[in-house]
């Protein structure tokens, strides 16, 4: 089945370490997007992709970076983590067309110490 | 930009009775509005949607209303059962950013045996 993976899956990291997490998808979906997953604050949108060449911002960038390697591939960098990243990641999918479901990787648990 | 208000953000009922968590949005140009559905340790994935021409959406024991008016919208779910259990977001986006969604904080719904 076409379907939205991430890896890793769970990561521990230090104070001031540059971590990536990577998305991959078998979908054939144009448009890729980075959540982070905080208790009680819902999905808050980091970055997203409409294709290749296209890289926007979300609600809350700041200390990320994201980067489209091609279609099926869209990786999240913290590029000096800090302990407040500690967050559950998930990536999606969705065609093209605008108003469409999105698909959601399993999710990559990060713990910053 | 767009504002999603969701509530209750945790809900208790017992086997059979019926749920309803509640949504509003604050952007009027807002014309697709989907719930996800998040079971324990699970990606978020799509149970319902409704677009804004029209105003009630059933699918079995879920349904969602939309008042444009009023800007809110509603997930209902009847007949609840153990394995309905789990968060329930919302979320709204518009043509102009398509794909692009603001989710509400999520509501831990609790079914009780």
């Amino acid at each position: 089945d076409a379907d939205v993976t991430q890896t890793p899956r769970n990561r521990i990291t230090k104070t001031g370490k540059r971590i990536m997490l990577e998305c991959s998808q078998t979908k054939g979906h144009d448009r890729m997007y980075w959540y982070r997953q905080d208790p009680g604050l819902g999905l808050r949108l980091i970055y997203y992709s409409f294709d290749v060449k296209d890289i926007n911002k979300g609600e809350i960038s700041d200390g990320y970076s994201v980067s489209r390697q091609a279609q099926a591939k869209f990786s999240l960098s913290l590029e000096s983590a800090i302990p407040n990243q500690t967050a559950l990641y998930f990536c999606a999918t969705s065609e093209t067309g605008g108003l469409d479901e999105q698909f959601f990787g399993p999710g990559t648990r990060l713990t910053v110490l | 930009g767009e504002n999603v208000e969701q509530h209750p953000s945790t809900l208790s009922v017992q086997e059979g009775d019926s749920a309803v968590i509640k949504c509003t949005y604050s952007d009027s140009a807002s014309n697709y509005f989907p719930w996800y559905k998040q079971e324990l340790g699970k990606r978020p994935q799509l149970i319902i949607d409704i677009r804004s021409n029209v105003g009630e959406k059933k699918d079995q024991r879920i349904a969602v209303t939309l008042n444009k008016t009023a800007k809110h919208f509603s997930l209902h779910i009847t007949e609840t059962q153990p394995e309905d259990s789990a968060v329930y977001f919302c979320a709204a986006s518009k043509n102009t950013n398509a794909g692009k969604s603001t989710f509400g904080d999520g509501t831990t719904l609790t079914v009780k045996p």
